[in-house]
């Protein structure tokens, strides 16, 4: 059971747009703490696609977005494309563990 | 550029400890950044296992803080994790990674998988 909770999966056709959902706490996402994303493809390492709640790092397409509020976050993405089939973590810190915590992960695939 | 590698056994037998090593290169590991450790068991997601900042100081995940050790060697430039009285519940690829006070990972290793097995 993680911290922070994401639905197992999601799935859409290319070109149309999708939303992850990271659900939290008062204790982290609640308590103002930044939220991250990554994107991790089939046999390789995290990588970083969002961070401090909605910043794309260089090289991130606009395609990918990000919000916060109140002790939730989303992820959206749209344009799919096939190559963005991934799973997709969100990732704050909880001030109750007084440690950094992972969404369970969301599968995207890309139909 | 910052680049991580793991490396250490790829097969630990049950009740022993777990030793891993993740080189660091392009930047020197006493100049900054928080280094740590996460894994990601089969099936599962991602795990924080622990971080130390070059200081010294070390944050470590409330539900393995009893059986690890994360530390660092600035003469070689390395990270090293210690896991001790591994089951197979610790059979994971294991990621080193750098990150910032905000906890944002910016770099990453492409990982090791450790498998716990008699």
């Amino acid at each position: 059971q993680s911290v922070l909770t994401q639905s197992p999966t999601v799935s859409g056709a290319p070109g149309q747009r999708v939303t992850i959902s990271c659900t939290g706490r008062s204790s982290n996402i609640g308590a103002g703490y930044n939220v991250h994303w990554y994107q991790q493809l089939p046999g390789t390492a995290p990588k970083l696609l969002i961070y401090g709640n909605s910043n794309r790092p260089s090289g991130v397409p606009d395609r990918f977005s990000a919000s916060k509020s109140a002790t939730s976050a989303s992820l959206a993405i749209t344009g799919l494309q096939v190559e963005d089939e991934a799973d997709y973590y969100c990732q704050s810190y909880d001030r109750s563990l007084s440690g950094w915590v992972f969404g369970g992960g969301t599968r995207l695939t890309v139909l | 550029q910052v680049e991580l590698q793991e490396s250490g056994p790829g097969l630990v037998k049950p009740s022993e400890t777990l030793s891993l090593t993740c080189g660091v290169s392009g930047y020197s590991i006493i100049s900054g950044y928080y280094w740590a450790w996460i894994r990601r068991p089969p099936g599962k997601g991602l795990e924080w296992i622990g971080s130390m900042f070059h200081s010294g100081k070390t944050d470590y995940n409330p539900s393995l803080k009893s059986r690890v050790t994360i530390s660092v060697d600035a003469s070689s430039n390395h990270l090293s994790l210690k896991l001790t009285s591994v089951t197979a519940a610790d059979t994971a690829v294991y990621y080193c990674a750098a990150h910032d006070s905000s906890g944002r990972l910016d770099f990453w290793g492409q990982g090791t998988l450790a498998t716990v097995s008699p």
